[in-house]
């Protein structure tokens, strides 16, 4: 069975540095899928991030980055300039790849980022 | 621009009562899932559904029930409420035209006393 482990419950860092948020993954499958998602205060649940298994180049959308390391089964996030509305729950999830009923979203624990002012 | 639509979003029910969590997608997406978010253990699936008519269980599915009987809508019940059961409860849906990306609804809290 596929499982997702976040190894850090909670993070800090200041405003406009850099933080990264590990994640580390276990599947058999060759064709995945794999998120970041962010959920704040309000509980709503905001992709951050995706990244497609057969993609080699690191997913990118503007100060969020990772680095997916598929032989070592890890995707890490990285925030780059931390703002204050960064601080939120953040989500590590797999999801295998194809349709039919094996298609469903598996999620880390999570990790609580604070960012201090 | 509904996208996910949870109802109710506030519930409180007493053990052994039953209730319905509707949820609600315009997306004429495929897959609908239902999960559970309790502290400390992320987002657990409970059941999902790959399509009308079908559904399939997930992780932690004892306690509950669903239905698709409309490729829009999803339904979560709880035929008997037990205290194991307060959560805050998530429905998410997505096709492979979505590019695989699952949207999520706001969630409903569940309370039961």
């Amino acid at each position: 069975a596929q499982t997702v482990t976040q190894s850090q419950p909670e993070m800090s860092v200041q405003e406009a540095e850099t933080v990264t948020l590990s994640c580390t993954y276990d599947t058999s499958e060759s064709d995945y899928y794999l998120f970041w998602y962010k959920q704040p205060p309000s509980r709503q649940m905001i992709l951050v991030i995706r990244q497609e298994a057969y993609k080699q180049q690191n997913a990118t959308e503007n100060r969020f980055s990772v680095n997916f390391q598929k032989a070592a089964k890890s995707f890490s996030l990285k925030i780059s300039d931390s703002q204050l509305g960064d601080a939120a729950m953040y989500f590590c999830a797999y999801r295998r790849g194809g349709g039919g009923a094996t298609n469903k979203l598996i999620f880390g624990t999570g990790t609580l980022l604070a960012v201090q002012p | 621009n509904a996208g996910v639509t949870q109802t109710p979003k506030f519930r409180v029910l007493k053990t052994g009562q039953s209730m319905t969590l509707l949820c609600a997608q315009d997306m004429n997406h495929e897959y609908m899932y239902w999960y559970r978010q309790d502290p400390g253990m992320g987002l657990r699936l409970i059941h999902y559904s790959v399509g009308e008519g079908t559904t399939a269980k997930g992780e932690v599915p004892d306690g509950y029930n669903v239905s698709r009987l409309k490729k829009q809508n999803f339904l979560l019940g709880l035929e008997s409420a037990a205290p194991s059961q307060t959560s805050v409860y998530f429905c998410a849906s997505c096709d492979r035209a979505s590019g695989n990306t699952i949207y999520f609804g706001e969630g409903s809290w569940l309370t039961v006393v």
